[in-house]
């Protein structure tokens, strides 16, 4: 258990369904990040929320939508769907640049 | 922008081997490193970081990793790898700005 917990830790969609990631911590952090990790591929930052505002968000489609009610959640709501965007999702907390990142374990994702 | 290299994509060694995994970033204007595992289907786990002071930092599990600022590298070994240490390393880099910057990573496989 890192502090940062993530469910559902698998989901299996097709592409016409809506669902959603949740992301949950108690370390007090004040910035939370959704990431993406394809295979064989680098981990591509997604979503940025610094005190519960959006500050950056990677050009992602805009069938995947960020939403951070509080410094402790993080929700990423899919729809309409790829099956590219098959892939481990990340999410990761962090209240400074000394103690880097705490990660989720992921919510391993399969679009059919 | 920082960038962050990681040369070798795969790293086999053989059980008890030495291993050192690689990793460069542009510039050493006032940065933070670390060095992450992931293992199959998991989050990323830190496993040491390099702040300031002592160029050499040991971490969990037996590895270290040495700042060397003339050749900004920042390079994880460990003596005597064991099978548990098969999995993906990644380098990571912060900077002044709270940015983080994280290499491609490094697929370590022990072999028995």
């Amino acid at each position: 258990e890192t502090g940062v917990t993530q469910t559902p830790r698998h989901l299996v969609m097709g592409m016409t369904n809506k669902k959603s990631l949740k992301c949950e911590q108690h370390l007090g952090h004040n910035a939370m990040y959704w990431y993406k990790q394809s295979a064989k591929k680098p981990l591509e930052l997604m979503f940025v929320y610094s005190l519960e505002e959006r500050v950056e968000n990677n050009s992602v489609p805009s069938r995947f939508s960020p939403e951070c009610p509080n410094s402790s959640h993080l929700f990423l709501h899919l729809h309409t769907l790829q099956p590219e965007d098959s892939a481990l999702y990340l999410c990761a907390s962090s209240q400074d640049r000394v103690n880097g990142y705490t990660f989720g374990s992921g919510t391993r994702l399969t679009v059919v | 922008a920082q960038s962050v290299t990681q040369l070798d994509s795969q790293v086999p060694v053989f059980e008890e081997a030495p291993v050192e995994l690689r990793c460069n970033y542009s510039s050493s204007v006032s940065v933070y490193l670390f060095w992450y595992v992931q293992y199959p289907n998991q989050g990323l786990q830190l496993l040491l970081k390099y702040l300031s002071g002592s160029t050499l930092v040991k971490g969990i599990n037996g590895f270290e990793a040495e700042f060397n600022k003339s050749q900004t590298s920042f390079h994880l070994r460990k003596p005597s790898v064991h099978i548990s240490d098969t999995a993906e390393y990644f380098c990571a880099v912060s900077d002044p700005g709270n940015q983080f910057y994280f290499g491609t990573g490094t697929s370590l496989t022990v072999i028995p």
